[in-house]
């Protein structure tokens, strides 16, 4: 039962690096999300896909960068690593646009940057 | 500007009470509200839902309220388990926005 698998689970990056964290689904789900979480507050929307092919930005989407080249997976990237993107990081997966049907989690993936 | 609050980041509840989360929400069109749950060092987990168009909706031992005149809703786990100690979030959608707008938390902690 993956679900939702978010590679890698911790990261650690010195400022100014770039790397790709990446989301695959086994649900065959259309939307897929990426939302930060920074201590003491909610998860926040980076950018999410409506289906293969296509981005959006959501809330907080400077300094990150995402595709959807197959339907199964969404990655998220950083050009320039900044500590201010230090977070966990989560990525979701849903049948629906809306919040009607529920959002799948992965275990997210914790990074620092230094 | 926090469109979806809860103003409690902590409770302590004694096993077998009541626990009483509590959320706010200041976006008018927000018509859909869930909850998660989340244990240390894993994703938030579905736990219940709630449409505007109904008041109350119920699975189990959780219970989920809306009033929408007061932009207000709570969950109610009752009896209260040690393993529904975690951190709970609200989160609301409306059909003209993509993704969840999600509260900051609220941890429970249920006590033996």
């Amino acid at each position: 039962n993956a679900g939702v698998t978010q590679t890698p689970k911790f990261r650690v990056l010195k400022t100014g690096q770039s790397m790709t964290l990446l989301c695959a689904q086994d649900m065959n789900h259309e939307y897929m999300y990426w939302y930060r979480q920074d201590p003491g507050m909610g998860l926040r929307l980076i950018h999410y896909s409506v289906g293969e092919g296509t981005t959006a930005k959501g809330e907080v989407p400077d300094g990150y960068n995402v595709s959807r080249l197959k339907k199964q997976n969404f990655l998220l990237g950083l050009e320039s690593a900044a500590p201010s993107q230090t977070s966990v990081y989560f990525c979701a997966s849903s049948t629906t646009r809306t919040g009607h049907q529920p959002q799948h989690f992965g275990d997210g993936t914790r990074l620092s940057i230094l | 500007d926090q469109q979806v609050k809860q103003n409690s980041p902590s409770l302590s509840v004694q096993e077998g009470r009541i626990s009483i989360l509590n959320c706010d929400y200041t976006n008018s069109m927000f018509d859909y509200f869930l909850w998660y749950k989340k244990y240390p060092a894993e994703g938030p987990t579905f736990l219940i839902s709630i449409s505007s168009i109904k008041d109350k909706n119920e699975d189990g031992r959780f219970t989920v309220f809306l009033n929408k005149s007061a932009k207000h809703l709570s969950l109610h786990i009752v009896p209260s388990q040690p393993g529904d100690s975690a951190v709970y979030f609200c989160a609301a959608s409306g059909t003209l926005a993509d993704g969840l707008t999600f509260g900051k938390g609220t941890h429970l902690i249920i006590q033996p």
